[in-house]
């Protein structure tokens, strides 16, 4: 079974610094991970996909790495700033058509100015 | 472009009563589509999913059930609701199941 976990699952920093956020996946047997923020009380935003064969993926300050082999993707947020601030959820979709993800507990940011 | 609504965004409902949500997506065309819920303290978990018009699979059981009338269509639905019931639900969409998913708002259900 499947299982994704994220760690920390807070972390508060000074605005500007550069940070990493953990997740990693018990079976390595998927076809992509995605990572969201959630603002409180709100829906997912998508920030970054990475598909199984791919390493990375660059988005303005973020960028996503993915290890499928030892289970493991970091999300690294450069220039953290006071908007940062947010829950950020990885999710992972298991091989197969269904499109189904399966989502680690988040990492809860604060950035403060 | 592409866009998902849900509605209502708070639902406050006593123990017993019916519930109806619905979620609708623009912009595309036989979507895969997802309900999820949130529970205080725990991950999203995956309840219902639909490959295509009334088809739907059930990943937990439970008290809810989905329909799918139209193709951009996804309602969620309970005969009579639970107090575990309770939590924040969210309806995604993809196109095919390999493809970058896509959130509402989310409906924040409290059970009374």
């Amino acid at each position: 079974k499947q299982e994704v976990t994220q760690i920390p699952a807070a972390l508060s920093v000074p605005e500007g610094e550069n940070l990493v956020l953990n997740c990693s996946f018990t079976d390595s047997a998927i076809y992509n991970l995605q990572w969201f923020r959630q603002d409180p009380g709100k829906g997912l935003t998508s920030l970054l996909l990475i598909q199984s064969s791919q390493r990375e993926q660059t988005s303005g300050r973020l960028n996503a790495s993915l290890d499928k082999s030892s289970g493991r993707s970091t999300l690294y947020i450069a220039a953290s700033q006071p908007g940062d601030s947010a829950t950020y959820l990885c999710a992972v979709r298991p091989s197969g058509n269904t499109g189904k993800l399966i989502f680690g507990q988040g990492t809860t940011l604060q950035v403060k100015p | 472009s592409q866009t998902i609504h849900q509605w209502p965004a708070t639902l406050v409902q006593p123990v017993g009563s019916p519930l109806s949500l619905e979620c609708t997506v623009e912009g595309t065309s036989n979507p895969n589509l997802y309900w999820y819920r949130q529970a205080a303290g725990r991950g999203l978990q995956l309840l219902f999913y639909s490959v295509g018009i009334g088809q739907i699979s059930s990943e937990v059981p439970q008290n809810l059930s989905a329909s799918r009338p139209q193709d951009r269509q996804f309602i969620l639905s309970s005969k009579k609701l639970l107090l575990s019931d309770s939590g924040f639900y969210l309806c995604a969409w993809s196109v095919g199941g390999y493809t970058e998913a896509f959130f509402g708002q989310g409906t924040r259900l409290t059970v009374v």
